[in-house]
């Protein structure tokens, strides 16, 4: 049974840095083939693909956001890290990591998801 | 990378039919076989629906299908139900190596 749970703080300040984890079951980021993302939706709003690690450790960023991100993983405890920096009220949003497939060596298909936690940026 | 085009809203009645586009280029829908859809009530996670344009996951509804021409993609509800009032969003895989949404579209059952 694939799980995953993120957890991280729920109200940051702006300008500051936010940490989320995301700490998975039912799969290892040690097999060849599996991906975690990172994607957020602000109230009321699109899903917005933030980034992907692969059991290789490559990384892939948003383009848009790429200066911002970090993702990195733990695979002996089972967790993705994401920090984004700067934050702004603007990135008040849901999180969510998702499980993602791959097919040819391409992280593709985000199936299993965690519940979200809503991070708010606010002085 | 810019969102995927869909429509904001869609609406049918029980039973009927509808089908919801979703719009890219050649550099992510166009390119490649990795469009999937999902379907995300709410306060509630995305759950996947189609995935590689047109096959569904175990436990999926076969009144849920996929498609995709050039461009664009489309996801095809069919015996409208209650159930299936929901937002429906499209994903795609892109040539940057990167995944892209769509902005999303809300299914109302009349």
């Amino acid at each position: 049974q694939v799980t995953l749970r993120e957890s991280g703080p729920a109200l940051v300040k702006p300008t500051q840095t936010l940490t989320l984890t995301c700490t998975f079951s039912g799969f290892s980021l040690s097999t060849s083939g599996m991906c975690v993302s990172w994607i957020r939706q602000p109230p009321g709003k699109a899903l917005e693909w933030l980034a992907l690690i692969d059991w290789d450790d490559e990384k892939y960023y948003s383009t848009s956001l790429k200066t911002r991100l970090t993702i990195s993983k733990d695979t002996s405890k089972n967790q993705v890290v994401l920090t984004m920096t700067n934050m702004d009220p603007v990135d008040t949003a849901t999180y969510y990591c998702a499980r993602t497939r791959s097919s040819g060596g391409s992280c593709y298909l985000p199936d299993y998801w965690g519940q979200g936690t809503l991070v708010t940026v606010s002085s | 990378q810019s969102a995927l085009t869909q429509p904001a809203s869609v609406s049918g009645s029980p039973g009927q039919s509808i089908t919801i586009s979703c719009t890219g280029t050649s550099s992510d829908v166009g390119g490649y076989n990795y469009v999937s859809w999902y379907q995300q009530h709410p306060g509630k996670a995305p759950k996947v629906k189609i995935y590689d344009v047109s096959k569904r996951p175990s436990g999926v509804s076969n009144r849920f299908s996929g498609s995709k021409s050039g461009n664009t993609a489309s996801l095809t509800i069919s015996g409208l139900q209650a159930e299936d009032e929901a937002d429906y969003y499209c994903s795609s895989y892109t040539s940057r190596s990167t995944l892209v949404f769509g902005g999303g579209t809300k299914l109302t059952v009349l």
